[in-house]
């Protein structure tokens, strides 16, 4: 199965400021079928971005994504309040579909 | 509005079975994959399996393979994980989520039901 590797495990930053979140893949992730998710705590994930960069509806465009391959970024361009929360990527190209670690992202 | 609604928290003794389920509402039931996915107190996400309700084809996550099984009876739009057997590594929340195909993100998700395993 292909395991995905988030870095950093924890990101502490203050509203207003910019979040880079990273995932690599051990292997090549097929058709750039990778998404990234927002979890907060008691609330199921959130879909933020699929497709490697398109945003699910209703997402603000603060958030982008890019990448390909084995290597992936999530941006957040400047944090609001609610933005504090755990990000889950994901792989659903190959079966098992997997989930990375999650990156926590705290008030500085 | 596309809802999935699951089951309340349950507490059960090791070697106890149980059925959890997730109603879906809003959409063709039918018509889209319903998958499974664990997070243990604490962690992270963990893809167990997804069925068709529509013809009930089942794929199984091998880590999970044997462990629980994944079934669906469309009449009443409701897909089910049950256990034979409990253990206590089973405790966990249970996430059901919609997927369009087995190859797209899970875009809408369930409440989640949280699963306790003690004796």
């Amino acid at each position: 199965e292909i395991v995905l590797t988030q870095s950093p495990g924890t990101l502490s930053l203050s509203p207003g400021e910019r979040a880079t979140l990273s995932c690599r893949a051990s292997q090549s992730v097929t058709s750039n079928y990778f998404a990234w998710y927002q979890q907060k705590p008691g609330q199921a994930p959130r879909l933020l971005i699929y497709g490697a960069s398109s945003r699910a509806t209703g997402i603000p465009d603060r958030f982008s994504a890019s990448g390909s391959g084995t290597d992936f970024t999530l941006t957040i361009s400047r944090l609001e309040p609610e933005d504090f929360a755990v990000y889950y990527c994901q792989q659903y190209g190959s079966s098992p579909q997997t989930f990375g670690q999650g990156t926590k992202v705290e008030i500085k | 509005e596309v809802q999935l609604v699951q089951s309340g928290a349950e507490v059960k003794k090791p070697g106890e079975s149980l059925k959890i389920s997730c109603k879906g509402s809003g959409y063709s039931f039918i018509n889209y994959w319903i998958g499974w996915v664990r997070q243990m107190p604490g962690k992270g996400l963990e893809w167990m399996g997804i069925i068709y309700p529509a013809d009930s084809d089942t794929r199984y996550n091998p880590s999970f393979q044997g462990q629980v099984t994944i079934s669906a009876d469309k009449s009443i739009s409701t897909a089910y994980l049950q256990w034979s057997a409990l253990r206590a590594s089973d405790t966990a929340i249970y996430y059901c989520a919609r997927q369009t195909t087995v190859e797209t993100p899970p875009k809408y998700w369930g409440q989640g039901t949280l699963v306790t395993v003690s004796s």
